[in-house]
C-alpha cells in the first residue's frame, strides 16, 4: 500500500518568513495530493490540493509543488502570519480509493 | 446543516463497554471515511465506504472495531469491549466520490475510555 512521509514534524518561523513542508509517497499510481490545516481542537480543513497532471498550484500565499518522478510534493507558505500556526497534514490518494495521510507538521509562526 | 455531522461530540465510557459513534455525511456524498486521531498524532485510516461497493476495512485495528453504512447515508462506527488505548478523536469525512476527491471532515467524536 501507499506510504506517505512528512517532514519536518515541527517548524518554527518568524512572522513574514516562508515555511516549506515536504512529503514523499511510494505509490506511483497516486494522483491526488491534498493538504489539510488543523487548528488546535478543530477539524482538518482542506487548504489546497494538486492533481498529478500539474506540477504547481498557487492560491494567494499558499502554493503546492509536485514532482511525480521523485514522488514528492511540498507545501509553501509565504509571508507567514500568526494565524498560520497549526498542524498541517499532507495526503495522497488514488482517485476513488482511500487516503493516506502524513504524520503532520506543527507550524508555529512567531510574531 | 450542510456539513458532516458527528455525534456525540464527546463520549466517556468505562473500559469493557461498547460504544457507537455516528456520522451523517453531506447529502449526496457517496464516499465516507473514518479516521482515528490520537492526541498529538496524525490521522489513522480506519474504513472507507464508496457507494454500494464492499467497504475497505483494511485500517480497522482489531475485530473489536466495526462500521456500517446504509446506502449513502448515515454510518456508525462501533467499538466493542473498549480499551484505554481506544481513547482518541474519531473523525468522519465524506466526499462526492469518484473523480471528485475533496474530503469534508466532521468535528469528530472525542472518546475517553476510563
Amino acid at each position: 500500500g501507499e506510504n506517505v512521509e512528512q517532514h519536518p514534524s515541527t517548524l518554527s518561523v518568524q512572522e513574514g518568513d516562508s515555511a516549506v513542508i515536504k512529503c514523499t509517497y511510494s505509490d506511483s499510481a497516486s494522483n491526488y495530493f491534498p493538504w489539510y490545516k488543523q487548528e488546535l481542537g478543530k477539524r482538518p480543513q482542506l487548504i489546497i490540493d494538486i492533481r498529478s497532471n500539474v506540477g504547481e498550484k498557487k492560491d494567494q500565499r499558499i502554493a503546492v509543488t509536485l514532482n511525480k518522478t521523485a514522488k514528492h510534493f511540498s507545501l509553501h507558505i509565504t509571508e507567514t502570519q500568526p494565524e498560520d500556526s497549526a498542524v498541517y497534514f499532507c495526503a495522497a490518494s488514488v482517485t476513488g480509493n482511500q487516503f493516506y495521510f502524513g504524520t503532520g507538521t506543527s507550524l508555529t509562526v512567531i510574531p | 446543516g450542510a456539513g458532516v455531522s458527528q455525534s456525540p461530540s464527546n463520549k466517556v465510557t468505562e473500559k469493557g463497554k461498547d460504544v457507537e459513534l455516528r456520522c451523517d455525511p453531506i447529502s449526496g456524498h457517496t464516499a465516507l471515511y473514518w479516521y482515528r486521531q490520537r492526541l498529538g498524532q496524525g490521522l489513522e485510516f480506519l474504513i472507507y465506504f464508496q457507494g454500494n461497493s464492499a467497504p475497505d476495512k483494511s485500517g480497522l485495528p482489531s475485530d473489536r472495531f466495526s462500521a456500517e453504512r446504509t446506502g449513502e447515508s448515515v454510518s456508525t462506527l462501533t467499538i466493542q469491549r473498549t480499551q484505554q488505548e481506544d481513547s482518541a478523536v474519531y473523525l468522519c469525512a465524506s466526499s462526492p466520490g469518484r473523480e471528485r476527491d475533496i474530503q469534508y471532515f466532521g468535528a469528530g467524536t472525542r472518546l475517553s475510555v476510563l
